[in-house]
């Protein structure tokens, strides 16, 4: 199994609190990224990172802010947590070969914002 | 609106039966990944395809990419009780490393 840890892995907060989850691989893949999972909508991208302080937004990036300042560590922050960004969050990684490279995902973070 | 549309959103059939799962879009894809997901864990790849018309067999799945390289299949033979699962689909665009997933496809199979 691809070493992907997310945490935490269940979170409840409330509405307007800051929320950070954390992505953290032992694989060295460049490329990392967050989606969610929400019933009828697959997995939805969000943000994602193509190397050390490179990343770049995905569908569904409004709310969501990111940073990756070492390889192994891709950070999602929810600046106010709002009701509608309750879901299940997963991190993926990718070692980037170009259209066919596979995606590994960790275990997921499921977060309710009350 | 997702640029992949799969159909059936549930599917519940018995143990032996056949189906097929359907992944379309109005947009071209330059490769075509197939996942499966169990409860409580993360999608874990099928097969990838990426040229129009491609058929691959993996035992009893069979997945099809368009020859326009705008939709998908998968087709499962005598199904099983294992075959149980949220099955998606994600289609890589020209940039190379984004995947765009489907709404997926909830399949039980009764025993």
């Amino acid at each position: 199994d691809a070493g992907i840890t997310q945490s935490p892995r269940h979170k409840v907060t409330e509405t307007g609190t800051p929320v950070t989850l954390r992505c953290h691989q032992t694989e060295n893949h460049r490329y990392m990224y967050w989606y969610r999972q929400d019933p009828g909508h697959g997995l939805r991208l969000i943000h994602y990172s193509y190397g050390v302080k490179d990343t770049d937004k995905g569908e569904v990036s409004d709310g969501y802010s990111v940073s990756r300042s070492k390889t192994e560590d891709f950070l999602l922050t929810l600046e106010s947590a709002t009701s509608s960004q309750t879901s299940v969050y997963f991190c993926a990684i990718s070692d980037g070969s170009r259209y066919t490279g596979e995606l590994f995902f960790g275990e997921g973070s499921r977060l309710t914002v009350l | 609106t997702q640029l992949l549309e799969q159909s059936p959103q549930f599917l519940s059939i018995q143990e032996g039966e056949n189906l097929t799962v359907y992944c379309n879009s109005s947009s071209v894809f330059s490769s075509l990944q197939w996942y499966r997901q169990e409860p409580g864990e993360g999608p874990v790849l099928l097969v990838t395809v990426v040229t129009g018309g491609e058929v691959k067999k993996l035992k009893r799945l069979t997945f099809q990419f368009g020859d326009a390289r705008k939709d998908s299949s998968l087709h499962i033979t005598a199904a099983q009780p294992g075959d149980t699962g949220l099955y998606l689909c994600a289609g890589a665009k020209d940039t190379g490393n984004q995947f765009y997933f489907g709404t997926g496809t909830s399949l039980t199979v009764i025993p």
